[in-house]
């Protein structure tokens, strides 16, 4: 099984509402990837969780919070977000060994922020 | 140096006809390459993968070409079809991080 689910698909939000994404994936794999992809462009690095710790934020505005409650689960607070935050959100999960190192990319939510 | 520069833009191709994207990358930390397959409204796919110590990987339709020494690779889809319409994204890894190419808009025309 290779499936990185995500929840909700779709999400429409005010400015100063708050919500979560939330991602799952039961491969066993321990690193997990936040990604924001805007329309036409490849998908933008925001977080990467390896062995349920944060490694990587790239400089993402605190307005994104991640969290990784356990090794299957990545979530991915938001509050007070800008109109220009509407992109669709990708998880992504990998092994997190040193050789072949495959992400699986979730189907993605698709936030519209008004 | 983090770069990957990928070509063409956007590719219209005949039915059963050899679609080809081109990727060009600086940085020779780089030791893994893999190319997605997105459709609309869907999240990549892995399509296929290589390590640069392989100069070419065959699977299906879908084929792979590495030069290490001139720091390129491309992506080979033999027999195109319609339903590989899609937008291909070729990608290089150093660590945990994944560098993307701009991406390919192709469309197969029946």
């Amino acid at each position: 099984d290779t499936e990185v689910t995500q929840t909700p698909k779709h999400l429409v939000m005010g400015m100063t509402n708050k919500k979560s994404l939330k991602c799952e994936q039961h491969m066993g794999h321990r690193a997990m990837y936040w990604y924001k992809q805007k329309a036409k462009k490849p998908p933008e690095l925001m977080f990467v969780y390896s062995y349920e710790k944060l490694s990587i934020n790239e400089s993402v505005p605190s307005r994104f919070s991640p969290e990784c409650p356990n090794s299957s689960l990545l979530n991915l607070h938001l509050h007070a977000l800008q109109p220009e935050d509407s992109a669709l959100y990708l998880c992504a999960s990998s092994p997190n060994k040193e050789v072949q190192e495959t992400q699986y990319f979730g189907p993605g939510t698709r936030l519209l922020v008004l | 140096q983090q770069q990957v520069k990928q070509s063409p833009q956007s590719l219209i191709v005949q039915k059963g006809g050899i679609s080809i994207i081109n990727c060009a990358y600086e940085n020779t930390a780089f030791d893994y390459f893999p190319w997605y397959q997105q459709f609309p409204g869907k999240g990549p796919a892995l399509l296929i993968a290589i390590r640069p110590d392989v100069s070419e990987k065959k699977e299906g339709r879908f084929t792979i070409s590495f030069n290490k020494s001139a720091k390129q690779f491309s992506l080979h889809i033999m027999d195109s079809q319609p339903g590989d319409s899609a937008t291909y994204f070729c990608a290089a890894r150093s660590g945990s991080r994944l560098t993307f190419g701009e991406g390919t808009q192709l469309t197969v025309n029946p």
